[in-house]
Order: structure tokens, then sequence, then C-alpha cells
């Protein structure tokens, strides 16, 4: 089986534009997170979806917005693009996105905003 | 807000040495994951504590939670190359999001 696959693998866009990454979970996994790492950081959580519901939302402005489909991928959207925004960003998903749950990460989409 | 620290940020050891990360929350986990990525990598899951005191060990790794639920460790015993990476912890108090530490970057030299 695959696992958590993201696309595009790098991105690079220029201020004020907006950007579109894509992430399709490990079958059967219904639930989706999305972080952002900024380098020689941690990752920092931004949504978590579950059932196509928003289930969590971490400390990110409003330019930053998600969603789930019915085949359980996710898209993460960024609007009028800052040069802050150049990270590696992660998708993770897991089976219902319960507190005991292992996150299996994707290789992530390395955006690059000039 | 809650934070996560790591600590130390850098470590250098010889190939053989032992190694240890300590991660430290603000506040009271539920649990606490552990998680290694290589450079130009993304994270792996290494294991998962939940219990207060939990200690577990994968071969060379010991995974300690403390009894406080406040703090844990990740010790590595003769380290080898392809230990090389960050390690992270990542605490899940209440609400469903993870907050990872600030990583321990490991160089192990040969």
């Amino acid at each position: 089986d695959a696992g958590v696959t993201q696309s595009p693998t790098h991105l690079i866009k220029t201020r004020g534009q907006h950007v579109t990454l894509r992430c399709s979970p490990i079958s059967g996994h219904k639930s989706v997170s999305w972080y952002q790492q900024v380098l020689g950081q941690g990752p920092q959580f931004i949504f978590q979806y579950y059932e196509k519901e928003e289930r969590g939302r971490g400390n990110f402005p409003d330019r930053f917005s998600a969603r789930q489909f019915p085949n359980y991928s996710s898209e993460l959207n960024v609007n009028a693009l800052l040069l802050g925004d150049s990270a590696l960003y992660l998708c993770a998903s897991s089976f219902r996105g319960s507190l005991v749950e292992t996150q299996y990460f994707g290789p992530g989409t390395r955006l690059l905003v000039l | 807000g809650q934070q996560v620290m790591q600590i130390p940020q850098y470590q250098h050891v010889q190939e053989g040495e032992d190694f240890t990360t300590y991660c430290n929350s603000s506040t009271t986990l539920s649990n606490i994951q552990w998680y290694k990525q290589r450079p130009g990598g993304h994270p792996v899951f290494l294991i998962q504590l939940v219990k207060s005191g939990e200690v577990k060990k994968q071969k060379r790794l010991t995974f300690q939670f403390g009894e406080a639920k406040k703090n844990s460790s990740l010790h590595i015993t003769a380290t080898q190359t392809t230990d090389v990476g960050t390690y992270f912890c990542a605490g899940q108090s209440s609400g469903n999001q993870f907050y990872f530490g600030t990583g321990t970057s490991l160089t192990v030299i040969p």
C-alpha cells in the first residue's frame, strides 16, 4: 500500500500569490492533519480534518484554509503569500485522528515564496 | 500557549557514545510521541507514551515519560551513524493537536 502522498514536491511562488497543496492519506485513513515546518524548527500544527469536518485548528491566520474531500484527500490553501510562508508543508494521516493514534507523515511540499 | 521545549538543540557524539534528548512541556500532557527526521526527509513515528512514568525500549532506544506527564526523554545507547537526524517529541494535551518540540539534531562522528 502506498503511504501518504503529497503534491507538488516543490513550489516557487511570489508574494501576494496563492497556493494549493494536495495530500492523499493512506488507504483506509479518514483523518488528515496539516503542519508547517520552517527550516530548523519543529512542525507547527495548522489543521486537522476527519470525515470532511474540521476537527482542530492551530494558530494560523485566516489566509490559511483547508478542506477534505469524500475520498479523504485534502487540500491546503494559502492566500496572499508572505515571505514567511516559505516552509515545508507536511500532511499526516491517521485512521480516526484520535488522541492516541500514530500519525504517518508524507514527504511534504517545499514552498519558497520570493 | 502551550510550549514544548527540547534540549540540547544540537549534539555531536562519537560513534559508540550514548545520546540523550530531553523534552519539557509547560502543561500536563495526555500522551507524548517521538519522531525522527532525517536531513531532507519527513518525520517518522518512533513511539508513543501514555502512562505516567512509562518506560519503553526499542533495541538501543529507551523512552521515558515523566511521573507528572510534563517531561520525557529519549536515550540512545552506543550510537551508530544511522542514528543521525533530528529527534522531535510531540505532546498532546487537551484538544486534538500535537505540539512539536524544538528538536534535537544529532550528528554521529564515525
